[in-house]
């Protein structure tokens, strides 16, 4: 049972425009989210996290939405340069055995053409 | 800025080999993950450790060992190497026990013949 899911394996955008990655979450004990973003051959580097006491966290370009009642998230890129082309992936962090781990989603691929 | 540094990019093995990934943080984190990552399915737990000698399964343990005899070094092992075990390897680590940002290295690429 996935509980992150990234419903869009990909998406296409143009540059300037605006970058709309989703993400929906099945477990209400989730208590903070993040954004990764993978190059190919390189690991994944965080991107920007909210916790859930939170709707709405902005960091320059990037701002991440959480809705709670809807159990979901989304990673909004604004405005989309053709450096942000990369796989973006989805966490939700969650306490096993009195530790955080962090769960991930499939990832979307973006993809940001002139 | 954090450096996890996984020993191989790349490793070719064969079906019933014994197989070691190491990684090596410089950054004095607590806690370490290995995780694989295959298509459609995301980043997926393995293993993880949250301090010298201690292991925790995530996930996806079968088939998978570790072992951490120093904090900054954490191994995966693969006791009998099988072919659905090709995969992207990756390995990060953390700090404290909260749930912040994991630090990755850049990954293991392995095929298992």
């Amino acid at each position: 049972d996935q509980q992150v899911k990234q419903n869009s394996p990909s998406l296409s955008v143009q540059e300037g425009r605006i970058s709309i990655l989703n993400c929906d979450y099945t477990n209400s004990m989730f208590d903070y989210f993040l954004w990764y973003k993978k190059y190919p051959a390189e690991g994944p580097t965080f991107l920007i996290s909210i916790s859930s006491i939170k709707d709405k966290n902005e960091d320059g370009r990037f701002t991440v939405f959480l809705n709670k009642s809807a159990k979901h998230l989304s990673l909004h890129i604004v405005p989309s340069q053709p450096g942000d082309s990369a796989v973006y992936f989805c966490a939700a962090s969650t306490v096993s055995g009195g530790y955080n781990k962090l769960i991930f989603g499939a990832g979307t691929r973006l993809a940001v053409h002139p | 800025d954090v450096k996890v540094t996984q020993s191989s990019r790349y490793l070719v093995k064969r079906t019933g080999e014994k197989v070691f990934l190491e990684c090596v943080q410089d950054m004095d984190h607590e806690n370490m993950f290995w995780y694989r990552q295959d298509p459609g399915l995301g980043l997926r737990l393995i293993y993880f450790s949250y301090d010298v000698k201690m292991k925790e399964k995530g996930d996806i343990p079968e088939g998978y060992s570790v072992s951490r005899e120093k904090k900054e070094r954490f191994s995966l092992i693969l006791e009998s190497a099988s072919t659905n075990q090709t995969s992207m390897y990756l390995c990060a680590s953390s700090f404290g026990r909260g749930g912040g940002p994991q630090h990755f290295g850049d990954g293991t690429r392995l095929s298992i013949l």
